[in-house]
């Protein structure tokens, strides 16, 4: 039973354009949600997280969104660069703080300069 | 550099047979996580440890063990190996409260 799923493996996007990569989750348990950056050979990388008292948290290019009556969080990214290539995963815990973390299978996204 | 250093980076090993992965966290962090990553089934949590003691455990086998010893490096023995524990093994260490955990790059496990 998959509690937290990135239904697209892949996305493509043209460079300066927003990359939108979604996320749903199941468990209601879960209060607090993180994004991480994963490149081949590297571990992930934490990108931006939010509480599930916010429905928004902003950091420079990355803008995560969350809607907590439809469990469904997306991460913006504007505008996409080449460098932002990589594979993304949504992750979930029932704490700030807490990093059992249940992920999502990934999403890569490929920006096409 | 995320400051987690993982040892072997890569390993292959027969079946039946057993390996220990080691990690040393940040310099500072009491917690460590252990992940695994495979085709199917992604990042999935197996254990935590804080300093020194179990602190939760996920979806580990009773083939799979863990412990944190006093310089607060981890190991992760995994026993019996079969074709399907391939995988990437994954360590982050993060120093508790609200703070955010740091992955190390991973040791990709092969058995064959």
């Amino acid at each position: 039973d998959q509690q937290v799923k990135q239904n697209s493996p892949s996305l493509s996007v043209q460079e300066g354009r927003i990359s939108i990569l979604n996320c749903d989750y199941t468990n209601s348990m879960f209060d607090y949600f993180l994004w991480y950056k994963k490149y081949p050979a590297e571990g992930p990388t934490f990108l931006i997280s939010i509480s599930s008292i916010k429905d928004k948290n902003e950091d420079g290019r990355f803008t995560v969104f969350l809607n907590k009556s439809a469990k469904h969080l997306s991460l913006h990214i504007v505008p996409s660069q080449p460098g932002d290539s990589a594979v993304y995963f949504c992750a979930a815990t029932p704490g700030a703080g807490s990093y059992q973390l249940t992920f999502g299978k990934g999403t890569k996204l490929s920006v096409i300069p | 550099d995320s400051g987690v250093t993982q040892t072997p980076k890569h390993l292959i090993t027969a079946t039946g047979q057993r390996v220990t992965l080691r990690c040393s966290p940040r310099s500072g962090d009491l917690s460590v996580y252990w992940y695994q990553q495979s085709l199917d089934q992604g990042l999935q949590f197996l254990i935590q440890y804080y300093n020194g003691e179990e602190r939760a455990k996920g979806n580990i086998l009773e083939r799979f063990s863990a412990q944190q010893f006093p310089d607060l490096h981890s190991e992760l023995n995994l026993s019996s190996l079969e074709l399907g524990d391939s995988a990437l093994y994954f360590c982050a260490s993060s120093s508790g409260g609200n703070t955010e955990a740091f992955f190390g790059q991973g040791t990709r496990l092969t058995v064959v």
